[in-house]
């Protein structure tokens, strides 16, 4: 499957637990993005990368949440401190520049 | 930063008709607008695209017009199925990608 894969795809933790999530692009993508997407809503950006380096990040994304690519290549995203809010599903894409971002299956994290 | 609004959050069609769903947005440096279509529990699935510098495109069953003046795009599907039925998703952007709210489909045999 050349597609974009996220690891896990479920997540249970307690409240005040730290988790991380992987993503996996397709391959020749230079761009990974990050977004939450929660029930009935469409999904909210979180962070972009472009090759290694971080060049957006949404102002509305608390400080326990970081993201890395370090190699250009996959990515992973961590939550510390997790609150129930923070429940949701986090949702990977990646694409060459802007255009034609295919996204991944989602984790979907439960805070209890 | 980008603000994209979408209507209407629902719609309802007999298969067979067409369906038009309409978004907005603020940032007049926005200049790709892709839909996504996205079923329960599965992931988004980009249907169309369009770039700024082009008015209208379409593929089979699906087109989008963008007028960037008003800062407004559409989506119309014609001749709709009940595999057509899904949230729909617009979405504009620079860098970052802003998505609007979404439009539940129902198309009724």
């Amino acid at each position: 499957d050349t597609g974009v894969s996220q690891d896990p795809r479920h997540k249970i933790t307690k409240r005040g637990q730290n988790v991380t999530f992987r993503c996996d692009p397709i391959s020749e993508h230079n761009r990974l993005y990050w977004y939450r997407q929660t029930l009935g809503q469409g999904p909210e950006f979180l962070t972009y990368f472009q090759n290694e380096a971080q060049l957006e990040k949404s102002r509305l994304l608390s400080d326990r949440f970081s993201a890395e690519r370090p190699k250009g290549s996959f990515s992973t995203l961590e939550i510390q401190r997790t609150e129930q809010g923070d429940s949701a599903m986090y949702l990977c894409a990646s694409s060459i520049e802007k255009y034609e971002q295919y996204f991944g299956p989602g984790t979907r994290l439960t805070v209890t | 930063g980008e603000n994209v609004e979408q209507h209407p959050s629902t719609l309802s069609v007999q298969e067979g008709d067409s369906a038009v769903i309409k978004c907005t947005y603020s940032d007049s440096a926005s200049n790709y607008f892709p839909w996504y279509k996205q079923e329960l529990g599965k992931r988004p699935q980009l249907i169309i695209d369009i770039r700024s510098n082009v008015g209208e495109k379409k593929d089979q069953r699906i087109a989008v017009t963008l007028n960037k003046t008003a800062k407004h795009f559409s989506l119309h599907i014609t001749e709709t199925q009940p595999e057509d039925s899904a949230v729909y998703f617009c979405a504009a952007t620079y860098n970052d990608m802003r998505f609007g709210a979404g439009t539940r489909l129902t198309v009724k045999p």
